[in-house]
């Protein structure tokens, strides 16, 4: 079956300080893949669509130049949260649908916890 | 755009009991109706899904049922035992065109043994 992958499972860091976190299809070409954020006790909240090759489109309220998205290739997608804050920590996921366009395989999320 | 209704939030059941989940949604468009299952601190797992072309689907203890006209769609688990205690998020999209998927808001199961 279609495997996603993100580095790193976990980070901690200091507030302002910027952190990257990878998505991979380790067995499957994504051309598409969507990062989403969810804070405990609380639903998956989109935050961007991330296009191969073209620019991401961000959800309303999402800052861009705050949570900048790079989708190098076919198989990854990086998601960098710029001069980070004690209120972006979170759980970020991604995903990325199947070859049929709408089963979504996750990764296992990034846990950010930021000082 | 998509919005996702999702109740209960919170459902207790005793084990063997059946559960029932339901989802509304707005957007007619929306023709695929996957259920995931979240266990704390990992990924959202499928369960099942439905398409609009059929009204219900079943999978062993778990079933989905889909009302295009009324856009409501329930998510039943018969049976139940203590390991389906999780978080369960119903969810909408467009199926086959790499669109974004709108998630209800959770319902946290706790099946009593």
């Amino acid at each position: 079956g279609a495997v996603v992958s993100q580095h790193p499972s976990w980070v901690i860091c200091k507030s302002g300080t910027s952190v990257k976190i990878e998505c991979r299809s380790l067995d499957f070409q994504a051309t598409t893949m969507f990062w989403y954020r969810q804070f405990p006790k609380q639903s998956l909240m989109l935050m961007a669509t991330s296009n191969e090759g073209s620019k991401a489109t961000y959800e309303q309220g999402v800052e861009k130049d705050k949570f900048l998205i790079n989708h190098a290739s076919l198989t990854l997608s990086t998601l960098t949260v710029t001069s980070a804050h004690p209120e972006d920590s979170s759980f970020y996921i991604c995903s990325a649908p199947g070859l049929a366009g709408d089963t979504q395989y996750f990764g296992p999320g990034t846990r950010l916890t930021v000082l | 755009g998509e919005n996702v209704e999702q109740h209960p939030s919170t459902l207790s059941v005793q084990e063997g009991d059946s559960a029932v989940i339901k989802c509304t949604y707005s957007d007619s468009a929306s023709n695929y109706f996957p259920w995931y299952k979240q266990e704390l601190g990992k990924r959202p797992q499928l369960i099942i899904d439905i398409r609009s072309n059929v009204g219900e689907k079943k999978d062993q203890r778990i079933a989905v049922t889909l009302n295009k006209t009324a856009k409501h769609f329930s998510l039943h688990i018969t049976e139940t035992q203590p390991e389906d205690s999780a978080v369960y998020f119903c969810a909408a999209s467009i199926a086959g065109g790499y669109q974004k998927v709108t998630f209800g808001t959770g319902t946290k199961l706790q099946v009593i043994p």
